[in-house]
């Protein structure tokens, strides 16, 4: 069974500024997907970002990227320029290629500041 | 704009009464699933469907029950509501992109089920 592990239930940040979200997993497969996924408050769940396991270069969409460390199992958010838009709950998930199933890790609550 | 539309947005209900949520999706996708989620919390996989006919229970243990006779409708039901079944319950679909990778779920908005 995979694990995903979010060590910061929560974060805050200046708007314009750059912050980092922390994701661990654990897995015994070699080809999975890595996905962070937004919450803004009472509103739908989003797909910000996706990285293929198989894939070394890091995942980039416009101001989100990802730093991808497939022997350490890491899979970290990087939200650069931060806009106030940007407060939401964000998980991290990982999906195997078989099942298709994901599975979500606690989420780490942001909250841009003004 | 969403393309998986899930009903009631909210529901207040009392105990011992059936219920199902329902959600649809338009874009044909075959996986759908069902997860619920605790304010604050994290989702926890229910039921899943991998396509027509096909149904299997998630990783959280969960006395509902799901059906997937259309590709397009994933409803779920409680017989019997109780409290503590109080949650935000999140319908998603996923489906291969066009150049053969899994692309990430599109969730509905979710409905907040309260039993009283």
């Amino acid at each position: 069974a995979q694990t995903v592990t979010q060590s910061q239930p929560e974060m805050s940040v200046q708007e314009a500024e750059t912050v980092t979200l922390s994701c661990t997993y654990d897995t015994s497969e070699n080809n999975y997907y890595l996905f962070w996924y937004k919450q803004p408050p009472s509103r739908q769940m989003i797909l910000v970002i996706r990285q293929e396991a198989y894939k070394q270069q890091n995942a980039t969409e416009n101001r989100f990227s990802v730093n991808f460390q497939k022997a350490a199992k890491s899979f970290s958010l990087k939200i650069s320029d931060s806009q106030l838009g940007d407060t939401a709950m964000y998980f991290c998930a990982f999906m195997n290629t078989n099942a298709g199933k994901s599975t979500f890790g606690d989420g780490t609550t942001l909250t841009v500041k003004p | 704009e969403a393309d998986i539309y899930q009903t009631p947005r909210y529901l207040v209900i009392g105990t011992g009464k059936k219920i199902t949520l329902e959600c649809s999706q338009t874009m044909g996708h075959d996986k759908m699933y069902w997860y619920q989620q605790d304010p604050g919390m994290e989702l926890h996989l229910i039921h899943y469907s991998y396509g027509v006919n096909s149904t299997e229970k998630g990783d959280l243990s969960s006395e509902s029950t799901v059906s997937r006779i259309r590709t397009e409708h994933f409803p779920l039901t409680l017989e019997s509501a109780r409290p503590s079944h109080t949650s935000q319950y999140l319908c998603a679909s996923s489906e291969p992109s066009s150049q053969g990778y899994l692309d990430g779920y599109t969730f509905g908005s979710g409905t907040r089920l309260t039993v009283v």
